[in-house]
């Protein structure tokens, strides 16, 4: 599976849309792309999936380009409770692991 | 929906002994889950695949005979950290894919391991 890159920190302000994007330049055709967001000591929340073209739901909107090569998760109007590490992963279906690897994630500052 | 429970929480045990943990997939079935270990401020590490009715996969590096895992049913899997010790400190982290959804995966909420 395609690994990922990220950037390690972002900061933004209460109210601000925040873009946060993932480069996956290895990406496979039956690999698809998901976000999720942890805080400290819980385990990672899914917060959104896409394959291609824009993916939108309550909490965010998912951007992927037509190369597939990389993907921007937006969060409109961030609160602090936004702070937390966001992570793409790349993955497949049909099941198996095949290298799954989290990247590194970005860890998301909200100020007032 | 889509919800992963994980018990216990937390636990702190004395080296030497086992402990075991439960993945469970509350509102769907999972043929396959999956467990993570997490040090902190370090990202997921994929420790072994869990597969329903199979030997489970164990990535490189990781101890089959250290970790134990079971996939008895569509909705549990535990993992078993025998003889730990103190570098086994860590947070362990299950997910699942539901069945019909397989490119995704939903987690659990974590189990803190202290070994003293």
């Amino acid at each position: 599976l395609a690994k990922t890159t990220q950037p390690i920190s972002m900061d933004s302000y209460e109210g601000q849309e925040v873009n946060i994007t993932c480069s996956h330049n290895n990406i496979a055709t039956n690999d698809y792309i998901t976000w999720y967001q942890q805080f400290p000591s819980q385990g990672p929340r899914f917060i959104i999936q896409g394959y291609k073209t824009k993916v939108t739901n309550e909490v965010a909107s998912l951007f992927i380009p037509a190369d597939r090569k990389s993907s921007t998760l937006s969060l409109p109007r961030v609160s602090l409770s936004d702070t937390a590490v966001y992570y793409c992963l790349v993955d497949r279906s049909g099941g198996g692991a095949d290298g799954l690897t989290f990247g590194k994630g970005t860890h998301l500052i909200i100020q007032p | 929906g889509a919800v992963v429970s994980q018990h216990p929480s937390r636990v702190i045990c004395k080296s030497g002994t086992s402990v075991k943990i439960e993945c469970r997939s509350l509102d769907f079935q999972a043929t396959t889950m999956f467990w993570y270990r997490q040090f902190p401020k370090q990202s997921l590490m994929l420790m072994a695949t869990s597969n329903e009715g199979s030997k489970a996969t164990y990535e490189q590096g990781v101890e089959k005979d250290k970790f134990l895992i079971n996939h008895a049913s569509l909705t549990l899997s535990t993992l078993t950290v025998t003889s730990a010790h103190p570098e086994d400190s860590s947070f362990y982290i299950c997910s699942a894919r539901p069945q019909g959804w397989e490119e995704t995966q939903y987690f659990g909420p974590g189990t803190r391991l202290l070994v003293l």
